[in-house]
């Protein structure tokens, strides 16, 4: 079973900042199987990235995904207010057939 | 739009049972494989379990298997997970969600708002 872990636990910045998100898998990962999700309280998850680099639809350029192999990355590049959130990297697998990072919190410093 | 609406959430007691419901709109629903993911209070997603289009391939996490069964009915645009011999663990929100498995990379692209699960006596 691969494990994802995301780092930092919490990032702490503000509005018009650049966030950097990480996720590590414990063995390689097929860039393609690779996703992140926004979920804000209250809320269920959003689809943001798929195939590591994919915008899903409705989804601003600001956000972009990169990586390959088991180094993973998220980046917001000029942060907007709505964009303080938890965000989960997720792979496709076998068993299980999905699996997520723990999240990481960006909020507002 | 997609839309996914899940129903059948509540509170029950340890050893018990629940059935949810997921009623879905706006896609060809048998065309579409489907997931239940869960999100224990103040936790993170922990995905439970999946069913192919026509329902001919189900797929559990090991902490779900053999306590819940997912089905689904695709004259009535419905995905269901029975819950049964349910623990205090099993406490959390029930997320409906569509899988698309394509080339371009495996997706849960829309959700539901959840059903809230509460295992307790």
């Amino acid at each position: 079973e691969i494990v994802l872990t995301q780092s930092p636990g919490t990032l702490s910045l503000s509005p018009g900042e650049r966030a950097t998100l990480s996720c590590r898998a414990s063995q390689s990962v097929t860039s393609t199987y690779l996703a992140w999700y926004q979920q804000k309280p209250g809320q269920a998850p959003r689809l943001l990235i798929y195939g590591a680099s994919s915008r899903a639809t409705g989804i601003p350029d600001r956000f972009s995904g990169s990586g390959s192999g088991t180094d993973f990355t998220l980046t917001i590049s000029r942060l907007e207010p709505e964009d303080f959130a938890v965000y989960y990297c997720q792979q496709y697998g076998r068993s299980p057939l999905w699996t997520f990072g723990q999240g990481t919190k960006v909020e507002i410093k | 739009d997609v839309q996914l609406v899940e129903s059948g959430g509540g509170l029950v007691q340890p050893g018990g049972s629940l059935r949810l419901s997921c009623a879905a709109s706006g896609f060809t629903f048998s065309n579409s494989a489907m997931s239940w993911v869960r999100q224990a209070p103040g936790k993170g997603l922990e995905w439970v379990s999946a069913i192919s289009g026509f329902g001919g391939a189900t797929y559990y996490a090991d902490s779900v298997k053999g306590r819940f069964t997912v089905s689904r009915a695709n004259s009535k645009n419905t995905l269901y997970l029975q819950m049964n011999s349910l623990r205090a663990e099993d406490t959390a929100v029930y997320y409906c969600a569509k899988d698309v498995l394509d080339s371009s990379g495996p997706r849960l692209d829309s959700w539901g708002q959840g059903t809230l699960v509460t295992v307790s006596s």
